[in-house]
């Protein structure tokens, strides 16, 4: 089946400083990625839609200046958290449709769980 | 309005017994799928079941099976004979549209599943 990896799957970070976080499409070309925040015992978020060679679309209320996301080729959707703060820390998830023929269903990553200390 | 609906914040179910988890929806759309997604506590979304709005018949992928009725916008899913390992939080998605591609999905806040031995 189609196979999304996401790294790091943990990272803690200072607060002030930029995290990135990295998804990948392992064995399709995503042509788009979906971007979700998770706070705990809550459900996902939609945070952003990327698309591969075009700028992303935010949801209404996420900061497009503090949420980078680029998607610079098939397979690679980076999102990056500038300037993070306590309160950006939270469990993130990318997801990919694969267009595979019969499959319907959306692949997502293993998550990040970010903590800003 | 909330476009998807999981009235059971939490449930318990004896190992070996069925249990049903709901999830209502909303939409106008007349093309939409319905998805199910089993969350683990390591926080992967695990994809579970897929329900078309045009299937004519009930979804069934193993233990797993979703009792669609479209008349009344639910899609709840069945789970039989429980096993320790099905505990975790279960999601419900929407996707209006029936591409497979580009199209974000919409999650209801979870059902908790305990399974007791």
């Amino acid at each position: 089946g189609a196979v999304v990896s996401q790294h790091p799957s943990r990272v803690i970070c200072k607060s002030g400083t930029s995290v990135k976080i990295e998804c990948r499409s392992l064995d399709f070309q995503a042509t788009t990625m979906f971007w979700y925040r998770q706070f705990p015992k809550q459900s996902l978020m939609l945070m952003a839609t990327s698309n591969e060679g075009s700028k992303a679309t935010y949801e209404q209320g996420v900061e497009k200046d503090k949420f980078l996301i680029n998607h610079a080729s098939l397979t690679l959707s980076t999102l990056t958290v500038t300037s993070a703060h306590p309160e950006d820390s939270s469990f993130y998830i990318c997801s990919a449709d694969s267009a595979l023929p019969g499959r319907t269903e959306a692949f997502f990553g293993q998550g990040t769980r970010l903590t800003v200390v | 309005a909330q476009k998807i609906t999981q009235t059971q914040p939490g449930m318990f179910v004896q190992e070996k017994e069925a249990v049903t988890l709901d999830c209502t929806y909303d939409t106008s759309d007349p093309s939409y799928g319905l998805f199910w997604y089993k969350q683990p506590s390591s926080g992967e979304m695990i994809f579970l079941i897929y329900q078309g709005s045009y299937d004519q018949q009930n979804a069934t992928e193993g233990r797993y099976s979703l009792n669609f009725q479209k008349a009344r916008k639910s899609a709840n899913l069945v789970i039989s004979a429980s096993q320790l390992g099905d505990s975790a939080m279960y999601f419900c998605a929407m996707r209006e549209g029936l591409e497979s591609s580009g199209d974000k999905l919409t999650f209801g806040t979870g059902t908790r599943l305990a399974v007791r031995p």
